[in-house]
């Protein structure tokens, strides 16, 4: 089972900042925090990853609470073309590297 | 760099054939992994392979096999299609170097659908 939750939709106004919460209460010590997105049936894009600290490039920023048990993605201006099912997803620093992927978030930016 | 590609993109085939899917990796890249994707199960793990052997496998029936070649590109086959297989079948890559090698970077898949 996926050890994330998340909220099945989200909706925001394009040319906003786009929030999208995770939440992984049981994440242990040596697990990554990882976010893809899946534009209508393409492969999932890999977008960005954190252990602990804050993460930015030049698609977004990740920012994992002190306590590591959520963390927030942020597409800092969103555009049509991120209406997308982002999931989060953790997986271990070493070991097995196989993805579990829960329902993800549905993203839907308006115009 | 070009990325993760699948042939072929699209499928079709009925049921009790067999099929044989193919992936090749980002150049450079040694480890390749399988997923289905359907509307109801969502992504899910197929298995993983390295060095030509496979590392890890999810739970799926015999039925699905791979395999992996000494240039990294990877086959997937399943036998005696059902109708349950249909699905978008998508293959990631990955560096495997010790620092930066976890992140799996995926295909465009192949959509199968079997009648």
């Amino acid at each position: 089972d996926a050890k994330t939750t998340q909220p099945p939709s989200m909706d925001c106004a394009e040319g906003r900042a786009a929030n999208l919460p995770c939440n992984h209460s049981t994440i242990s010590g040596n697990e990554y925090v990882y976010w893809y997105r899946q534009i209508h049936s393409q492969g999932p894009q890999y977008i960005i990853h954190g252990l602990k600290n804050n993460e930015t490039n030049e698609m977004a920023s990740l920012i994992i609470t002190e306590d590591r048990k959520s963390s927030t993605l942020i597409l800092p201006h969103a555009t049509l073309r991120d209406t997308a099912v982002y999931y989060c997803i953790v997986r271990p620093l070493v070991g097995n590297y196989q993805l579990i992927w829960g329902a993800g978030t549905k993203l839907i930016i308006k115009p | 760099k070009a990325g993760v590609t699948q042939t072929p993109r699209y499928l079709i085939k009925t049921r009790g054939q067999q099929v044989t899917l193919s992936c090749s990796p980002i150049s450079g890249h040694r480890s390749v992994s399988w997923y289905q994707q359907t509307p109801g199960q969502g992504l899910q793990f197929l298995f993983e392979y390295f060095s030509e052997t496979q590392r890890n496998k999810g739970n799926f029936p015999g039925r699905f096999s791979g395999r992996q070649f000494s240039n990294s590109r990877s086959e997937m086959n399943v036998s005696t299609l059902e109708l349950g297989d249909s699905a978008l079948y998508l293959c990631a890559s990955r560096p495997t170097q010790i620092r930066g090698g976890e992140t799996q970077y995926f295909g465009p898949g192949t959509r199968l659908l079997v009648l």
